[in-house]
């Protein structure tokens, strides 16, 4: 079946240590994104990329990091500089036609930190 | 600024009953559209309906219709016949032109709760 996997679903990390979480989509979609959500909040976006070997800062993006070398992945790194990166982390993806276009989301990865 | 507003934060609806979730958004820019999301306990978000500013007709997805009214700026959500399985938190978005389209701008949601 097509769809965006995330991994991995839960994740805890210690202060001071990296993390990555993955995002893979099997869609044939040009532009992928990451967001984070806070409890009681909507989406806020973190980073996007339109196409492989190029990605774009979101609203917050600081103490983040991406990488696009393949289309069917975009993986993203939390970093120490992250003040506060407890939250739950939703990948998405989209065709990139003319005009608006829908995003799709995968399953969330939900991020603690120790 | 661009901005999305929900101002019920919870609603209640019997089971088969219809329910409408409030929208409205703020923007400068002629050409946006505009997403319903839900969000079940699970996590995921699950797309509902789109609207593109430039459309006419308000748009319809089975039981989901989109009450667009463009010179008051809301894009309210319609639930006809609720079910059980309707319960979850539902987020209006927002793709502004000057975004290049890229940004989903969201709302702070609202929960809804179908009781039987």
């Amino acid at each position: 079946d097509g769809g965006i996997t995330q991994s991995p679903k839960y994740l805890f990390r210690k202060e001071g240590q990296n993390v990555t979480l993955s995002c893979e989509q099997n869609l044939n979609h040009d532009a992928m994104y990451w967001y984070r959500q806070d409890p009681g909040q909507g989406l806020r976006l973190i980073y996007y990329s339109q196409i492989v070997n190029d990605f774009q800062k979101g609203d917050i993006a600081e103490g983040y990091s991406v990488s696009r070398e393949k289309k069917e992945s975009f993986p993203l790194t939390v970093t120490s500089a992250q003040k506060n990166p407890t939250a739950f982390y939703l990948c998405a993806s989209s065709p990139r036609d003319r005009g608006p276009d829908t995003q799709y989301f995968g399953p969330g990865t939900r991020l603690t930190v120790l | 600024a661009q901005k999305i507003t929900q101002t019920q934060p919870g609603m209640f609806v019997q089971e088969k009953e219809a329910v409408t979730l409030d929208c409205t958004y703020d923007t400068s820019d002629q050409s946006y559209g505009l997403f319903w999301y839900k969000q079940p306990s699970s996590g995921e978000m699950i797309f509902l309906i789109y609207q593109g500013s430039y459309d006419e007709q308000n748009a319809t997805e089975g039981r989901y219709s989109l009450n667009f009214q463009k010179a008051r700026k809301s894009a309210n959500l319609v639930i006809s016949a609720s079910q059980l399985g309707d319960s979850a938190m539902y987020f209006c978005a927002m793709s502004p032109r000057s975004g290049g389209y890229n940004k989903l701008i969201f709302g702070a949601g609202t929960r809804l709760a179908v009781h039987p």
